[in-house]
């Protein structure tokens, strides 16, 4: 079976400073990787995914996250935070094409002044 | 495009009636769509898997004679919850996939927030 752990539940940081989200998976075959991000009662928008291509995946909004098999890690990325990047970021993950998502526990950004 | 809609945005029912929730697929035709249930803080959990035409597919522990799902054409599912108690009430949301290849990306609805008194 699959599993996703997103390491720290609630991460801050000061605008302006880089953004850093962990995630790693396990999987019994290659995955696909998504990361998704939250707003307060709003559904989920995607911000990047790694379907077996390069494995540095910029997404929108300044975001990115590189696949490392050896350390079965999918971390996000982000420079310079934003004010308006504090949400809840979800990591997750799928064994196939279309295949049903696994989401990781999510992790809370609160970006400061 | 891809764009998924949810009806209502949020819901106020009382204990042991029903309440339906419906997912659309605006721009696109989606041969699966997913339900989800997320608590307060909480991740999204994947309730079932409805393909267009067929009877939804429901995960593990999820009781699929109190969560009725139907979808019945290629833009539409629905999500029945029968006899509502307190403790269904959650943020449900509803996603969408088309079909072919490299489909792996679902559209996420803006969710349901349901809440039974």
């Amino acid at each position: 079976a699959q599993s996703v752990t997103q390491l720290g539940s609630h991460v801050s940081v000061s605008e302006g400073a880089l953004v850093l989200l962990r995630c790693n998976y396990s999987s019994s075959v290659p995955p696909y990787l998504f990361w998704y991000v939250q707003y307060p009662n709003q559904g989920l928008q995607l911000l990047l995914k790694y379907t077996s291509a390069a494995t540095l995946v910029k997404g929108i909004n300044g975001f990115e996250a590189e696949f490392k098999k050896s350390e079965t890690s999918f971390h996000l990325t982000k420079p310079s935070a934003h004010m308006s990047d504090a949400a809840e970021y979800f990591c997750a993950l799928s064994t196939g094409g279309g295949n049903k998502l696994t989401f990781g526990t999510g992790t809370q950004l609160k970006v400061e002044l | 495009g891809a764009v998924v809609s949810q009806h209502p945005s949020w819901v106020i029912c009382k204990s042991g009636t029903s309440v339906k929730i419906e997912c659309r697929s605006l721009d696109f035709q989606a041969t699966t769509m997913f339900w989800y249930r997320q608590f307060p803080k909480q991740s999204l959990m994947l309730m079932a898997t409805s393909n267009e035409g067929s009877k939804a597919t429901y995960e593990q522990g999820v009781e699929k004679d109190k969560f009725l799902i139907n979808h019945a054409s290629l833009t539409l599912s629905t999500l029945t919850v029968t006899s509502a108690h307190p403790e269904d009430s959650s943020f449900y949301i509803c996603s969408a996939r088309t079909s072919g290849t490299g489909s792996y990306e679902q559209y996420f609805g803006p969710g349901t927030r349901l809440t039974v008194t």
